[in-house]
C-alpha cells in the first residue's frame, strides 16, 4: 500500500516568506508526527497529532511555526516569517495507534526547505 | 527530557565483516528503542526495534540487545554488504497511548567497503 507521502519534495523561498508543508499519512493512521532534520541539531520532535486530543506542539521553536491536521488525515507544517536557520529537511511520520501503546512510526521521503 | 547520545558518528567496515552501533539514554522511564536506516535523499525506514521487557531481538543479520540498568542499547549488523551502507540512528521514547515522541540519536555514517 502506499506510505506516508510529502510535498513539496523541495521548496526554496526568500527568507520573510511564509511556507506551508504538506503530509499525508498512511490511511488509517492516527497519529501524526513532524520532526526537523538539520545538520546542527540532528533529528527532532516538532509536534504531533493523535485523534481528536489536543496536538502536543511541545517541540516547535518558535511561534512562527504551526500546524494543522484536517479531518484527522492531511496535515500542513507552515513556517511564517522564514529565518535562514530554518533551512532543514522537515519529516512527517505516522503510526497506527493499537490499544494502549502506539506503534511504529513510519516516515515519508521529507520536504528539503531552503531559505535564502 | 530524554536525551540520546550515539556512537561511533561514523563506521567503515569491510564486507563481511559486523557493524556495532551503541547508543545511551538518559530518561529511566523510556521503553521503546526503534533503529532506523536513512540512505540519501529518502525518509528514515525502521529496521529494527526493541521494547523495554525484552533483552534481544534479532531479525536475520541484524539484532539489538538492550540493558535497562544501564540505559544503554546497541545494533549489530553481521555479514555486512554493501547495500548497508547508509546512516543508522537509535532513538527513544515512552510509549504511551496520547503519543510517542521519539528523541534521536545523532546517527552513524555506515560505510561497507566491497
Amino acid at each position: 500500500g502506499a506510505g506516508v507521502s510529502q510535498s513539496p519534495s523541495n521548496k526554496v523561498t526568500e527568507k520573510g516568506k511564509d511556507v506551508e508543508l504538506r503530509c499525508d499519512p498512511i490511511s488509517g493512521h492516527t497519529a501524526l508526527y513532524w520532526y526537523r532534520q538539520s545538520l546542527g541539531q540532528g533529528l527532532e520532535f516538532l509536534i504531533y497529532f493523535q485523534g481528536n486530543s489536543a496536538p502536543d506542539k511541545s517541540g516547535l521553536p518558535s511561534d512562527r511555526f504551526s500546524a494543522e491536521r484536517t479531518g484527522g488525515s492531511v496535515s500542513t507544517l507552515t513556517i511564517q516569517r522564514t529565518q535562514q536557520e530554518d533551512s532543514a529537511v522537515y519529516l512527517c511520520a505516522s503510526s497506527l495507534v493499537l490499544g494502549s501503546s502506539t506503534d511504529t512510526q513510519y516516515f515519508g521521503p521529507g520536504t528539503r526547505l531552503t531559505v535564502l | 527530557g530524554e536525551n540520546v547520545e550515539q556512537h561511533p558518528s561514523t563506521l567503515s567496515v569491510q564486507e563481511g565483516d559486523s557493524a556495532v552501533i551503541k547508543c545511551t539514554y538518559s530518561d529511566s522511564a523510556s521503553n521503546y528503542f526503534p533503529w532506523y536506516k536513512q540512505e540519501l535523499g529518502k525518509g528514515p525506514q525502521l529496521i529494527i526495534d526493541i521494547r523495554s521487557n525484552v533483552g534481544e531481538k534479532k531479525d536475520q543479520r541484524i539484532a539489538v540487545t538492550l540493558n535497562k540498568t544501564a540505559k544503554h542499547f546497541s545494533l549489530h549488523i553481521t555479514e555486512t554488504q554493501p547495500e548497508d551502507s547508509a546512516v543508522y540512528f537509535c532513538a527513544a521514547s515512552r510509549v504511551k497511548a496520547a503519543g510517542n515522541k521519539l528523541t534521536f540519536g545523532g546517527g552513524t555514517r555506515v560505510l561497507v567497503k566491497p
